[in-house]
């Protein structure tokens, strides 16, 4: 099983550039989010989806847009790169059914974004 | 969601347990108690979680006090590969799903 897999793993942008994250998840989870982790601080959400066309704002939505065509995939696209957005952006996944507290997330090994 | 308060850092010695103490005072009767890791540069891990009852698993135990203010993770024979930031995180079921790591315990397993 590949679990959470994020792509790339590390890139370098410049200011006003855009790209997209990758998040890719082979467990048929309907829940997908996207964090963002800067130096020494805890996550922060910026999107989620519940479901395959289905996309909502977390707390730090601004800067970010997300769209879930298919329940395996969940990319994050940044349209003008600002320096404030260099952090590590982490992607997690979970099967909502049957949630109860009974199911935990599984989070991709990251991708780090630095823009200059 | 109840907030969580965790000291900033511990050291451990290799081969014995760890515990990691967490309260969470504001608890709610349908929060539970989650407890994730994360090892430098990596995504956060899923270490063990709780509702009333004490749980073990492979990797941990969890300590739930009988008012639920607080719990305990046990990291039975802690390994230097232990060493990580550790997250007690307490939520209920339903709305944006949301994990809130706060700052976590930074544990320093030393050999």
């Amino acid at each position: 099983n590949a679990g959470v897999t994020q792509t790339p793993k590390f890139q370098v942008l410049k200011t006003g550039q855009s790209m997209t994250l990758q998040c890719a998840q082979d467990m048929n989870h309907e829940y997908m989010s996207w964090y963002r982790q800067d130096p020494g601080m805890g996550l922060r959400l910026i999107h989620y989806s519940v479901g395959a066309g289905i996309t909502d704002q977390g707390e730090v939505p601004n800067g970010y847009n997300v769209s879930r065509s298919t329940t395996e995939d969940f990319p994050l696209r940044l349209l003008s790169a600002a320096p404030s957005q260099t952090s590590v952006y982490f992607c997690a996944s979970f099967p909502t059914a049957g949630w109860g507290g009974n199911q935990p997330q599984h989070f991709g090994d990251g991708t780090r974004l630095s823009i200059l | 969601d109840a907030k969580t308060t965790q000291p900033p850092s511990m050291d451990c010695a290799e081969g014995r347990a760890a515990n990691l103490p967490c309260n969470h005072s504001t608890i709610s009767g349908n929060e539970y108690v989650y407890w994730y890791r994360q090892i430098h540069s990596q995504g956060p891990q899923y270490i063990i979680h709780g509702l009333k009852n004490n749980e073990t698993n492979e990797m941990a135990s969890l300590i739930i006090t009988e008012d639920r203010k607080s719990s305990t993770l046990i990291l039975p024979h802690a390994t230097l590969r232990d060493t990580a930031v550790y997250y007690c995180i307490v939520r209920v079921d339903g709305g944006d799903y949301k994990l809130s790591f706060g700052a976590g315990t930074t544990v320093t397993v030393r050999a």
